[in-house]
């Protein structure tokens, strides 16, 4: 079965440094997305991408963050200056069509910023 | 308010149990709901999914929408040790997010 691919499955940075989290979606799917998950609380979104551009994102995604498909396969989220609030379970997803049932998401990255 | 209530739990039962799980929501625009689960360190998979109003039924599950009362619930029957895990639901209205709650940690005993 199809999946996706999130590398590494741990990263631990120091604060104030930059950190890319690494995805590889499902080969024929269009639209991406992060997510995260602070220990203890709720999944939350982040960001949606489709056709090289952000299509919706949330507060939190804030000028710290942003979002590139360098490539085909390839989809990256990197935080500029960590903070350690920025702790946080992230998951990727992506899904071949608009339609809200069709999200696969990968085992996720835990970052840990000491 | 938050937007997803979900009791967290956790929820411990015998094998072969019938599981309740339940979410209320506030926002009336919600239109898709759906249930994950999730495996320690690994991310949620889609267990069921239902569009508006109504039940669904998928082997031993069943999910149930209640949009007059802003409620939906998964229902196991026969629970399994394998059904141990941490349920979340999910909704989503026409927009690309979608709203988590918190996940109820279920422990099945064998």
């Amino acid at each position: 079965e199809p999946e996706v691919t999130q590398t590494p499955s741990h990263q631990v940075t120091q604060m104030g440094q930059e950190v890319i989290l690494r995805c590889v979606p499902i080969s024929n799917h269009l639209y991406f997305y992060w997510y995260r998950q602070i220990l203890g609380q709720k999944v939350e979104f982040l960001v949606s991408f489709y056709n090289n551009e952000i299509s919706e994102k949330s507060e939190i995604f804030d000028d710290q963050f942003s979002v590139e498909r360098p490539d085909g396969s390839n989809f990256t989220l990197k935080i500029r200056s960590t903070k350690l609030e920025d702790s946080a379970m992230y998951f990727c997803a992506s899904s071949s069509d608009r339609g809200p049932y069709g999200y696969t998401f990968g085992s996720g990255t835990r970052l840990t910023v000491v | 308010q938050k937007e997803v209530e979900q009791d967290p739990g956790p929820l411990s039962v015998p094998e072969g149990a019938i599981v309740s799980l339940n979410c209320t929501y506030s926002n009336s625009a919600f239109q898709y709901f759906m249930w994950y689960r999730q495996y320690s360190r690994k991310g949620p998979e889609l267990l069921m999914y239902t569009y508006s109003s109504g039940n669904k039924e998928d082997g031993r599950f069943t999910a149930q929408v209640d949009k007059s009362s802003k409620y939906i619930s998964l229902f196991i029957r026969d629970s399994q040790p394998s059904d141990s895990a941490t349920y979340l639901c999910a909704m989503r209205n026409t927009g690309n997010q979608f709203y988590f709650g918190t996940g109820t940690s279920l422990t099945v005993i064998p």
